[in-house]
């Protein structure tokens, strides 16, 4: 079983749609990572939080510790934010174990 | 720009031959990180440094990875004697100990060994 799991592997949506990517975690961690990654390779940290809720936009991350799960959410879903979303957990030195990613695609 | 350079951006090299990566992470960052990452597959650790001080590696890296951050900015990752299944896209992460911890990510190296 991997320490970081990710649902749904992959998901098509419709502009305008609200999006939900889940991840679930099995070890303890100091901090949780969201991240987006175009083609070509290039990463780009959403969010970063150990409690709670963060909103940037229209995008929405939670957590519960308690529970080791985290979601992301995607608000009026457009399709620039088409791309894979990845959950990362950080541990020691922020080391990060990292999801399979969610391979997002949002159509016109 | 001062965010997190690779380079080369993209590398082909025939098998058994030596490849070196470049890193330069954000200039006041003093924690830099190498990731692995293969075809719809997340990344996967390979090191970690602060300062100059390599203080984790992987299982992953095996003898014919060695990595190096002389004087704790930029690092280099080779890979000596480059088979198939070490092609991959190699990124690079940066982050301030003191910070809120967030990475910065180059745009990665990709490695394709013929």
């Amino acid at each position: 079983k991997n320490e970081v799991e990710q649902s749904p592997q992959n998901l098509t949506a419709q502009e305008g749609e609200f999006i939900t990517i889940n991840c679930s975690y099995s070890v303890g961690i100091s901090a949780l990572h969201w991240l987006q990654q175009h083609p070509g390779g290039g990463i780009v940290s959403l969010f970063m939080l150990s409690s709670g809720k963060k909103k940037h936009g229209r995008l929405i991350a939670t957590i519960n510790i308690q529970e080791k799960h985290s979601s992301l959410h995607i608000t009026a879903s457009h399709p620039r934010d088409s791309a894979v979303y990845i959950c990362a957990v950080g541990g020691a030195g922020n080391m990060l174990t990292f999801g399979g990613g969610t391979r997002l695609m949002v159509k016109p | 720009d001062t965010g997190v350079s690779q380079n080369p951006r993209h590398k082909i090299t025939k098998r058994g031959q030596n490849v070196t990566f470049r890193c330069d992470p954000i200039s006041e960052h003093n924690r830099l990180y190498w990731y692995r990452q293969t075809l719809g597959q997340g990344p996967e650790f390979l090191t970690y440094f602060q300062n100059e001080a390599q203080l984790e590696k992987s299982r992953l890296l095996s003898d014919r990875f060695s990595a190096e951050r002389p004087k704790g900015s930029f690092s280099t990752l080779e890979i000596q004697r480059t088979e198939q299944g070490d092609s991959a896209m190699y990124l690079c992460a940066s982050s301030y100990r003191w910070g809120s911890g967030e990475l910065f990510f180059g745009e990665g190296s990709r490695l394709t060994v013929l």
